[in-house]
């Protein structure tokens, strides 16, 4: 069976502090990852996926992931954070090509301060 | 924004009464999806489908049926609604050939069971 970790309920940044949310992972097979973000009231909008390559990824609004496989790990990290930024982040697992079915992380509550 | 419009968006209904909700879509993607979203718990599958009258289960699937009948809707039904049900629902769909295509999800519906 997949899994997702997200240990972090709550992150707080400053506004132009460089920002991580923590994510692992477990899966069978070859792992594919994504990173979603969600706005009051409103969907899931997709940051970033990481399928196989660079282990580095860049995403939407100027986000990007680190896949580490030995620690099966995908954090998503920024630069320099927004008030914007101020979200809840999720992050997905799907099994390779094996797998349909999306697995999510509980979630973790990015909060920017001016 | 995905072509996605889940209906309707909020309502209100009685413990043992039917709800049907809605989603549809305008991308004529093959692969739909209906989640809860439920503090803590993230997003959990309930059921999906991979074509017209191709549906299959997901984690939290008891409780809940959904039929397809039409490439563009897709929809979820609680027979007999509990509380226990009450949630934000979300659709998502997912074009076929590679599986690595990230899911796309609709606005919710924020669901009420009183």
């Amino acid at each position: 069976a997949q899994s997702v970790a997200q240990p972090e309920d709550q992150v707080n940044v400053a506004e132009g502090n460089p920002l991580t949310v923590k994510c692992t992972y477990s899966v069978s097979g070859n792992p594919y990852l994504f990173w979603y973000v969600q706005y009051p009231n409103r969907g899931l909008q997709f940051l970033l996926k990481y399928i196989t390559g660079d282990n580095l990824v860049k995403g939407s609004y100027g986000f990007e992931a680190e896949f580490n496989k030995s620690q099966t790990s995908f954090h998503l990290k920024k630069p320099s954070a927004l008030v914007s930024d101020s979200a809840l982040y999720f992050c997905a697992v799907r099994e390779g090509d094996a797998g349909n079915m999306l697995t999510f992380g509980g979630g973790t509550r990015l909060m920017v301060k001016p | 924004d995905a072509g996605i419009t889940q209906s309707p968006r909020h309502k209100v209904t009685e413990t043992g009464t039917p709800v049907t909700l809605r989603c549809h879509q305008t991308e004529n993607h093959r692969y739909m999806y209906w989640y809860r979203q439920d503090p803590g718990h993230g997003l959990r599958l309930i059921h999906y489908s991979y074509g017209v009258k191709d549906t299959d289960k997901g984690e939290v699937s008891d409780g809940y049926s959904v039929s397809r009948s039409k490439t563009e809707d897709f929809l979820l039904t609680l027979e007999s609604a509990t509380s226990s049900q009450t949630s934000v629902y979300f659709c998502a769909i997912r074009a076929a050939g590679r599986s690595n295509q990230p899911q796309h999800f609709g606005d919710g519906t924020r669901l009420s069971i009183l």
